[in-house]
């Protein structure tokens, strides 16, 4: 069954410090998301990207957080500098390009996540 | 931005019962999707219903959509420990492109 890669799955990081994760989405996906969850919450979409263009980021800290998919592929988020309030499981999802459609029924398939520990 | 709340947020019942999950929205939608989260995972897609369905089904599963209330309901039948998981109810708003998710209802399943 196809899956979407996420990592690191665990990161541990200093404040200050630059982070990286990286997401492989499943083979023929166009869309791609990428989620915050604090523990207890919800998932927050932070970036939605349509093959390599950024179709939502109005909840993406942009003062440090950056995100991009440069084949219209895999996607890499960075965070610079990171934050105690940035310690997160960052979920990775894809689906198919249905949001055009009618329909607007897009079901989407998430990775494992990353778990970030900022101390 | 919230726009699904979950009802409750904790539900702890015995195995072998069933389970009832609410969610309520704020505006209007395209579709209502409902995921499951294992502690520590990604979440899992369960069950979609459009906004012109009232009811679905999916083996255990039953979900209800209310549009007129804005509300949804997910039941979980002759619940097993597996079923032990977070449940999280999202949503298309009209005209966006993208889906939100809710808090979310914590449930456990007691042997």
């Amino acid at each position: 069954e196809a899956e979407v890669a996420q990592s690191p799955r665990y990161k541990i990081t200093e404040k200050s410090q630059a982070v990286a994760f990286w997401c492989d989405p499943i083979s023929g996906h166009a869309t791609l998301y990428w989620y915050r969850q604090i523990l207890g919450q919800g998932p927050e979409l932070l970036v939605q990207f349509q093959d390599e263009s950024v179709v939502d980021d109005s909840q993406l800290p942009k003062d440090r957080f950056s995100a991009e998919r440069l084949k219209g592929v895999d996607s890499t988020l960075k965070i610079q500098p990171a934050e105690l309030g940035d310690s997160a499981m960052y979920l990775c999802a894809s689906s198919l390009d249905l949001w055009t459609r009618a329909s607007g029924a897009n079901v989407l398939t998430f990775g494992a996540g990353s778990r970030l520990t900022v101390l | 931005s919230q726009q699904g709340e979950e009802d409750p947020q904790a539900l702890s019942i015995q195995e072998g019962e069933n389970a009832t999950m609410n969610c309520s929205y704020k505006t209007s939608i395209n579709n209502l999707q409902w995921y499951r989260q294992n502690s520590g995972r990604g979440l899992v897609h369960l069950i979609l219903i459009r906004s012109n369905e009232r009811e679905k089904h999916s083996g255990r599963l039953r979900v209800t959509l209310d549009t007129s209330k804005k509300s949804s309901s997910l039941l979980i039948t002759a619940s097993r420990a597996a079923d032990t998981a977070s449940y999280f109810c999202a949503t298309v708003i009209q005209g966006a492109q993208k889906l939100v998710f809710g808090q979310g209802t914590r449930l456990t399943i007691n042997p």
